[in-house]
């Protein structure tokens, strides 16, 4: 059983268009969270959630949009990609005391941008 | 505000030589202290991590690392390399709710 899973793995698309990525995990955690990691492996955190709540959100373009329908599942829609947006997009959930436990990660969504 | 610093981006050893990754960081208070682990094209994967207690901590796949609060460090140690090693490692603090990563040191492992 996958732990977080996150669909597509690759994702290329045309600047302009719309995406989704899913993401889903069945720890029973309390919060998930969504990192980009850039071309030079640097992670950066975006938003994260906490029982469908948002409670961290970076400074990200407002063409990005996390939805969590339930706290197994936050999802990330992406408005009108634009070229600097091609990163791997990591999903991540944790327990509520994540300073002691740590992350659990999804194995990456790789968004190029055309 | 904490922040972690990862020295040296790229680490080349031999097989079967001593692996040391260096990792400094910077709080107000001992924060806790992690390491992950990402193969190639894989998620990001927890190799260990120091809370409280005994300050030198064992890990997976053989890693351990030892937290120096005098020296505000954590570095990463395994005594044999293996080919397999060859990954990107990360350095992680936590503290007061928030979690900061480091740049990532790139481990290679020449036959």
């Amino acid at each position: 059983d996958t732990a977080v899973s996150q669909t597509p793995k690759y994702l290329v698309t045309q600047m302009g268009n719309d995406k989704s990525i899913k993401c889903e995990q069945n720890l029973g955690h309390d919060t998930m969270y969504w990192y980009k990691q850039d071309s030079k492996k640097f992670l950066k955190i975006m938003f994260s959630y906490n029982n469908k709540e948002l409670i961290i959100n970076e400074t990200v373009p407002n063409r990005f949009s996390p939805k969590s329908p339930d706290k197994a599942h936050l999802n990330l829609h992406i408005n009108s990609l634009e070229l600097g947006d091609s990163a791997v997009y990591f999903c991540a959930s944790s327990h509520k005391d994540r300073e002691r436990n740590g992350y659990t990660f999804g194995s990456g969504t790789r968004l190029t941008v055309v | 505000a904490q922040s972690v610093t990862q020295l040296g981006s790229h680490v080349s050893v031999s097989e079967g030589a001593l692996v040391l990754l260096r990792c400094n960081y910077s709080s107000s208070v001992p924060p806790y202290l992690f390491w992950y682990v990402q193969y190639p094209n894989q998620g990001l994967q927890l190799l260990l991590k120091y809370t409280t207690g005994a300050t030198l901590v064992k890990g997976i796949n053989g890693f351990e690392a030892e937290f120096k609060k005098s020296e505000t460090s954590f570095h990463l140690t395994k005594p044999s390399a293996h080919m397999s090693d060859a990954a990107e490692y990360f350095c992680a603090v936590s503290l007061a709710g928030k979690s900061t990563f480091g740049d990532g040191t790139t481990l290679t492992v020449k036959p």
